[in-house]
């Protein structure tokens, strides 16, 4: 069963401490994305990868940071420097990240909650 | 990258044909229209692209005008499974998600 795996679904913790998210997939594809979704809000494009070992920053990239391995994960991880991190975060794959036709599939989220 | 305009809600009578219309006026040439829908706290959901002709799939229609500066999402028959928020993308790598539009479909 191909696809997006993250997990886990909800992540609570205390402010000041960094937490790791999981992006995994399946579908063999190039390009990785990271959003944030806040409520009632559209995403934001966080961090994204076009080939392993390479990323780039997206629109809200501070606070956060990521690393592409291997090209199945793309983790993020939430660092103390994030100011307001309880949010919805959702991972996506495409073939690649150029301008061509290339839909995004996405992952079904972490909610994250920090207090 | 080019913005997109969509009206915030709409309602629809289940078995009729939802309408959702998105104005890009400055899109460039080669930029791809994209519709995604979301599922209340579920990821996002690939509808359909097109660049310049009308295209249709399983889930729905996209009508692009002419000029390209505005499009139309059609789904033909709607269910209340339908109901979502409804996003119009122009393409380039960052994909901007705005707020989209509410479709409600109601019994």
């Amino acid at each position: 069963d191909g696809g997006i795996t993250q997990s886990p679904k909800y992540l609570f913790r205390k402010e000041g401490q960094n937490v790791t998210l999981s992006c995994e997939q399946n579908l063999n594809h190039d390009a990785m994305y990271w959003y944030r979704q806040d409520p009632g809000q559209g995403l934001r494009l966080i961090y994204y990868s076009q080939i392993v070992n390479d990323f780039q920053k997206g629109d809200i990239a501070e606070g956060y940071s990521v690393s592409r391995e291997k090209k199945e994960s793309f983790p993020l991880t939430v660092t103390s420097a994030q100011k307001n991190p309880t949010a919805f975060y959702l991972c996506a794959s495409s073939i690649d990240a150029d301008q061509g036709p290339y839909e995004q599939y996405f992952g079904p989220g972490t909610r994250l909650t920090v207090t | 990258d080019a913005k997109t305009t969509q009206p915030p809600s709409m309602d629809c009578a289940e078995g009729r044909a939802a309408n959702l219309p998105c104005n890009h006026s400055t899109i460039s040439g080669n930029e791809y229209v994209y519709w995604y829908r979301q599922i209340h706290s579920q990821g996002p959901q690939y509808i359909i692209h097109g660049l310049k002709n009308n295209e249709t799939n399983e889930m729905a229609s996209l009508i692009i005008t002419e000029d390209r500066k505005s499009s139309t999402l059609i789904l033909p028959h709607a269910t209340l499974r339908d109901t979502a928020v409804y996003y119009c993308i122009v393409r380039s790598v960052n994909m901007r998600f705005g707020a989209g539009t509410r479709l409600t479909v109601k019994p």
